[in-house]
């Protein structure tokens, strides 16, 4: 079955750590995406791209970073200049037109312990 | 993008109709009006898109009145499953520029 796979779904962090989440889709989708959301709030934009090897910055790209160098996969750095990363990540895909509507994975709780 | 404002919470009885209204105001001329659900701890999931007038599928009813300056998520006989937050989204595709702008959503609990 076609879909998105994020892993880990659980990942802890240290202070001062980097640390990547993977985001793999097999649906021949061209636009990938990076959400944050927190405990009861909406969904905020981190990175989106359209095509590969291209990338934008979404609405809280700070101590973020990604790349695409695959149709397939869109992973996202957690860096150290994150000063606030708890919280749940998740990726989606999306085909050429708004009305195909995004899939999501089942996201990845990072905890900086 | 096309700001969306829906209720911040809603409660209904297990068995009873449900609708959720969104006002998108600014909505322009390319938009679809989209409408996903999520699950604590899951990523949102398609309900229904539509464009205007009505769209049914096996899960919801959307309404959208003629101005399309708003929409309605009609859930039929909504079970404790529904539980869940539904958010309303409007946007189009243009090369470049295909990004959603998800506000809070709507929290709808089922009671028994």
């Amino acid at each position: 079955d076609g879909g998105i796979t994020q892993s880990p779904k659980y990942l802890f962090r240290k202070e001062g750590q980097n640390v990547t989440l993977s985001c793999e889709q097999n649906l021949n989708h061209d636009a990938m995406y990076w959400y944050r959301q927190d405990p009861g709030q909406g969904l905020r934009l981190i990175y989106y791209s359209q095509i590969v090897n291209d990338f934008q910055k979404g609405d809280i790209a700070e101590g973020y970073s990604v790349s695409r160098e695959k149709k397939e996969s869109f992973p996202l750095t957690v860096t150290s200049a994150q000063k606030n990363p708890t919280a749940f990540y998740l990726c989606a895909s999306s085909g050429t037109a708004f009305y195909y509507g995004y899939t999501f994975g089942s996201g990845t709780r990072l905890t900086v312990v | 993008l096309a700001k969306t404002t829906q209720p911040i919470s809603m409660d209904s009885y297990e068995g009873q109709e449900v609708n959720i209204t969104c006002s998108h105001n600014n909505i322009a001329t390319n938009d679809y009006i989209t409408w996903y659900q999520q699950f604590p701890s899951q990523g949102p999931r398609f309900i229904i898109q539509g464009y205007k007038t009505k769209v049914t599928n096996e899960v919801a009813s959307l309404f959208i009145p003629a101005d399309r300056k708003s929409s309605t998520l009609s859930l039929p006989r909504v079970s404790l499953s529904d539980t869940a937050v539904y958010y309303c989204l409007v946007g189009a595709y243009f090369y470049g520029n295909n990004r959603l702008a998800f506000g809070k959503g709507n929290q709808v609990v089922v009671i028994p």
